[in-house]
């Protein structure tokens, strides 16, 4: 059965900490991987990535696909309280299948 | 705006009742997917259409969903004889793409929220 798994679940970290946060999968037919970010409302977009050992980078957060080991980090350097929510997972074969996400808090 | 949108954004309804939900996808979007998301959880799957066509349904989907995209526009999920297990966030999303194309991303509405009393 395809999933995709997150860990950790949860973690609370102080402002100004980097995070990692990690994502493995098992799908049938991999098309690519997808981080969002959600809030009290409907996920927003991150990164789509594809192609193992490229980073994809936007202001202090990046991420990068391993498609050998099937996993994905989600890196978030010098936190501030508004990166607080749930980080989102998801790969994409025909479907797109989402982990349970982690909840980030930034402590102030 | 041409974004993803749905509706009703909120809805309550007595366990029992019927209720439909509404899913206008970005114009061009062929593909369009219904999820459900509770608390503390990540969006869970349930159908998904390219088209008119619907591709594939969860079998985690009870006789008492329903999905359709009539004309490959809009689509509406109707769930019958609903129950409290019911309530949660119905978010539907589109994209581009078909077949081997992994380089669309998939855009989400704002969500329909269903409390069943």
């Amino acid at each position: 059965e395809d999933k995709v798994v997150q860990s950790p679940l949860s973690l609370v970290v102080h402002e100004g900490d980097t995070v990692t946060l990690n994502c493995s999968y098992e799908v049938t037919n991999f098309r690519s991987l997808l981080w969002y970010k959600q809030e009290k409302k409907a996920p927003t977009f991150l990164f789509m990535l594809t192609s193992s050992g490229i980073e994809k980078k936007s202001g202090r957060l990046s991420s990068i696909l391993d498609k050998k080991e099937l996993f994905s980090i989600l890196n978030i350097t010098a936190t501030q309280t508004g990166d607080s929510a749930v980080y989102l997972c998801a790969v994409r074969d025909d479907k797109i299948i989402f982990g349970k996400g982690t909840r980030l808090h930034i402590l102030p | 705006d041409t974004g993803v949108s749905q509706d009703p954004r909120h809805k309550i309804t007595k366990r029992g009742q019927n209720v439909t939900f509404r899913c206008d996808p970005i114009s061009e979007h062929n593909r369009l997917y219904w999820y459900r998301q509770t608390l503390g959880q990540g969006p869970e799957f349930l159908t998904y259409f390219q088209n008119e066509a619907q591709l594939e349904k969860s079998r985690l989907l009870s006789d008492r969903f329903s999905a359709e995209r009539p004309k490959g526009s809009f689509s509406t999920l109707e769930i019958q004889r609903t129950e409290q297990g019911d309530s949660a966030m119905y978010l539907c999303a589109s994209s581009l793409g078909q077949g081997a194309q992994s380089g669309n991303t998939i855009y989400f509405g704002e969500g329909s929220w269903l409390t069943v009393v």
